[in-house]
């Protein structure tokens, strides 16, 4: 069993519909990253969260530490939204990530 | 504001060649980050450095080393190329602090690496 589990592995929708994309880790953090890679292949960070909830923009990231759960939000999801996210997290004490397997979101016009 | 540089953005080579690959950070990070993402995979941890130290090691074949030079900039040596070394490799750099142990992350535009 992957230590980081993203759901769903895929996921289209329609322009304007409310996306969540959720991630499931199993070991202790001490920080748990939301990325997102386009086809070209480049990783932009969206968000570092250790807890609670931080907005940026269109992007909600959730993080429930005790349940050891994090959703990332789209809100009136466009187009350009169309990228794998990545659910990433940073073992306690250790200087690296552990990636889930990504979701691949594609938003329709 | 300078971001992180990654040079050759693509590289082909034989079997059995060498490749070394550069990694620039963003100014004043502190840590590097190597990771390897083959075609349709997740990415994978390799090597980290903090202040020119090796900190974590994680699947970087015997093949492969790393450094970090005085100036912070990383290079990843790949030697006795094989087929399944052709992947996207990309570098992340950040600025430890806080209670997290990576610090946000910056990632470079990645290193292609074909092995023919």
């Amino acid at each position: 069993k992957n230590e980081v589990e993203q759901s769903p592995q895929n996921l289209t929708a329609q322009e304007g519909e409310f996306i969540t994309i959720n991630c499931s880790y199993s070991v202790g953090i001490s920080a748990l990253h939301w990325l997102q890679q386009h086809p070209g292949g480049g990783i932009v960070s969206l968000f570092m969260l250790s807890s609670g909830k931080k907005k940026h923009g269109r992007l909600i990231a959730t993080i429930n530490i005790q349940e050891k759960h994090s959703s990332l939000h789209i809100t009136a999801s466009h187009p350009r939204d169309s990228a794998v996210y990545i659910c990433a997290v940073s073992p306690r004490g250790a200087q690296k990530l552990v990636f889930g397997q990504g979701t691949r979101l594609t938003i329709n016009p | 504001a300078a971001g992180v540089i990654q040079s050759p953005r693509h590289l082909i080579k034989e079997k059995r060649e060498t490749a070394t690959l550069k990694c620039y950070p963003i100014p004043r990070h502190d840590t590097v980050y190597w990771y390897q993402q083959g075609p349709g995979q997740d990415p994978q941890f390799l090597i980290s450095f903090y202040e020119k130290m090796q900190s974590d090691k994680g699947s970087i074949p015997d093949r492969f080393s790393a450094q970090q030079f005085s100036d912070y900039h990383s290079e990843l040596n790949m030697s006795s190329l094989e087929l399944g070394d052709s992947a996207l490799y990309f570098c992340a750099s950040s600025l430890v602090s806080g209670t997290s142990s990576t610090g946000e992350l910056f990632f470079g535009e990645g290193s292609r690496l074909t092995v023919l």
